[in-house]
């Protein structure tokens, strides 16, 4: 499992768009990158993934640098309802040392 | 498609009890993995399930123990409650049970209280 570091927390205001980056620095070579939204008292939701290049969906888009050593996931235009935690995840297998990192607590301001 | 259904949502034991937690995963998924997550410890993998078989274990006593049913739809137990077993406990399923090359869908979880 690569250690994944992302800022810890971000406030935005409405409207805006809101890039979280998360480094990844010994990420392998069959390891996917995928980001988790989760609110108080649920369960984490899928985001986006993404292995290299850009992918975007309706939600969000994930840009990954040919060294893929970090990754970005961006929000366009946020609303109060994007406040929740960001996780970002790396790896291919469970295992003891799978862990969900503390995430980006991200605050939207109106 | 329905999603992941975790029952009950809330529990209050008693320390020493022991408590069952079920999870009915996504239709057609057959992985089933735990987690607990606590303000300060965060999310942490229990342990992963796929067609009936434990395949991945976390770092968690014995104490904490699980199965999968022929249906995918997989139980949890925890025997002697601690006070610091007080948690929300998630689920996820997934497909093929590569928690990154196959996104996990998370149930809403069963916020257990031990007094």
């Amino acid at each position: 499992l690569a250690k994944t570091t992302q800022p810890i927390s971000m406030d935005s205001y409405e409207g805006q768009e809101v890039n979280i980056t998360c480094s990844h620095n010994n990420i392998a070579t069959n390891d996917y990158i995928t980001w988790y939204q989760q609110f108080p008292s649920q369960g984490p939701r899928f985001i986006i993934q993404g292995y290299k290049t850009k992918v975007t969906n309706e939600v969000a888009s994930l840009f990954i640098p040919a060294d893929r050593k970090s990754s970005t996931l961006s929000l366009p235009r946020v609303s109060l309802s994007d406040t929740a935690v960001y996780y970002c995840l790396v790896g291919d297998d469970y295992g003891q040392n799978f862990v969900f990192g503390p995430g980006t607590r991200l605050s939207v301001l109106p | 498609k329905a999603g992941v259904t975790q029952t009950p949502r809330y529990l209050i034991k008693t320390r020493g009890q022991q408590v069952t937690l079920s999870c009915s995963p996504i239709s057609g998924h057959r992985s089933v993995s735990w987690y607990q997550q606590t303000p300060g410890q965060g999310l942490q993998f229990l342990f992963e399930y796929f067609s009936e078989t434990q395949r991945n274990k976390g770092n968690f006593p014995g104490r904490f123990s699980g199965r999968q049913f022929s249906n995918s739809r997989s139980e949890m137990n925890v025997s002697t409650l601690e006070l610091g077993d007080s948690a929300l406990y998630l689920c996820a399923s997934s497909l093929v049970g590569q928690p990154y090359n196959s996104p996990l869908h998370f149930g809403n979880g069963t916020r257990l209280t031990v007094t």
